[in-house]
C-alpha cells in the first residue's frame, strides 16, 4: 500500500510569487487535508478537500486555494507569496470523510525570499 | 473552541529512563486526543490515539499514554527512552466538526531529547 506522497520535497520562491505544491492521498483514501507548520510549531489547518469540494477551511486568507481532482490527489496553490508563508507544508488523507485518523505525507518545505 | 498545552518544549532525559511527555486539551465535547511523532525533515507518525473505552492507551514503540477526563490531560509515557526515540511529539485533539470531519488542533510539541 503506497502512503501519503508529497512534491516538491523543497522549494524556494520569492516574496509575491505564487507557488503549487501536490500531495498524492494513500491509496483508498478520499479526504485530504492541508496543514502550514511553521518552524517550531504545530500544524495549523488549512482546510480539507472531500469529493472534490472544499469541506471546511480554517483561518487562512483566500489567496491559500486547493484543488482535489477525482483520483483524490490534491493540490494546494497560494499567491502573492509573503515571507510568513515560509513553512513545512503538510498533507495528510484519510479513507472516509468521518474518519478520526489522518495519515500524513512528509511534507513540502517551502522558503519564501 | 478546542485547545492543547504541552508542558515544556524541550524534555531531556537519560537512555533508559522513564519518559513523561504532558498534554493537557480543553474541548467543549468529549474529545479525540492523538500523540504524533515527527523525525527531522519528515510528516508525523501516528503513535497512539483515545477515542472512546479503555482509558489506558498503547501506542506503537512502547509509548502509552492515559486519558484522565477531571484533569484534561492525556501525557504520554514510555518507561525506558531509546535513542531512537529522539524526536518532536505534537499532541493533538478532534472532535466532530460541521461537515462531518475530525480536525485535529495540534499543540505546539515537545522536543525529546535522548542523552547517552
Amino acid at each position: 500500500e503506497t502512503g501519503v506522497t508529497q512534491s516538491p520535497t523543497h522549494l524556494i520562491k520569492t516574496r509575491g510569487q505564487q507557488v503549487t505544491l501536490r500531495c498524492s492521498s494513500q491509496s483508498g483514501h478520499n479526504t485530504v487535508s492541508w496543514y502550514q507548520q511553521a518552524l517550531g510549531q504545530g500544524p495549523q489547518f488549512i482546510f480539507q478537500y472531500y469529493r472534490e469540494e472544499e469541506n471546511g477551511r480554517g483561518n487562512f486568507p483566500p489567496r491559500f486555494s486547493g484543488l482535489q481532482f477525482p483520483n483524490y490527489s490534491s493540490e494546494l496553490n497560494v499567491n502573492a507569496l509573503e515571507l510568513d508563508d515560509s513553512a513545512l507544508y503538510l498533507c495528510a488523507s484519510s479513507r472516509l470523510l468521518g474518519d478520526n485518523e489522518q495519515f500524513f505525507g512528509p511534507g513540502t518545505r517551502l522558503t519564501v525570499l | 473552541a478546542q485547545s492543547v498545552t504541552q508542558l515544556g518544549s524541550h524534555v531531556s532525559v537519560s537512555e533508559g529512563a522513564l519518559v513523561l511527555l504532558r498534554c493537557n486539551y480543553s474541548s467543549s465535547v468529549p474529545p479525540y486526543l492523538f500523540w504524533y511523532v515527527q523525525y527531522p525533515n519528515q510528516g508525523l507518525q501516528l503513535l497512539l490515539k483515545y477515542t472512546t473505552g479503555a482509558t489506558l492507551v498503547k501506542g506503537i514503540n512502547g509509548f502509552e499514554a492515559e486519558f484522565k477526563k477531571s484533569e484534561t490531560s492525556f501525557h504520554l509515557t514510555k518507561p525506558s527512552a531509546h535513542m531512537s526515540d529522539a524526536a518532536e511529539y505534537f499532541c493533538a485533539v478532534s472532535d466532530l466538526k460541521q461537515g462531518g470531519s475530525y480536525i485535529p488542533t495540534f499543540g505546539r510539541g515537545t522536543s525529546l531529547i535522548v542523552h547517552p
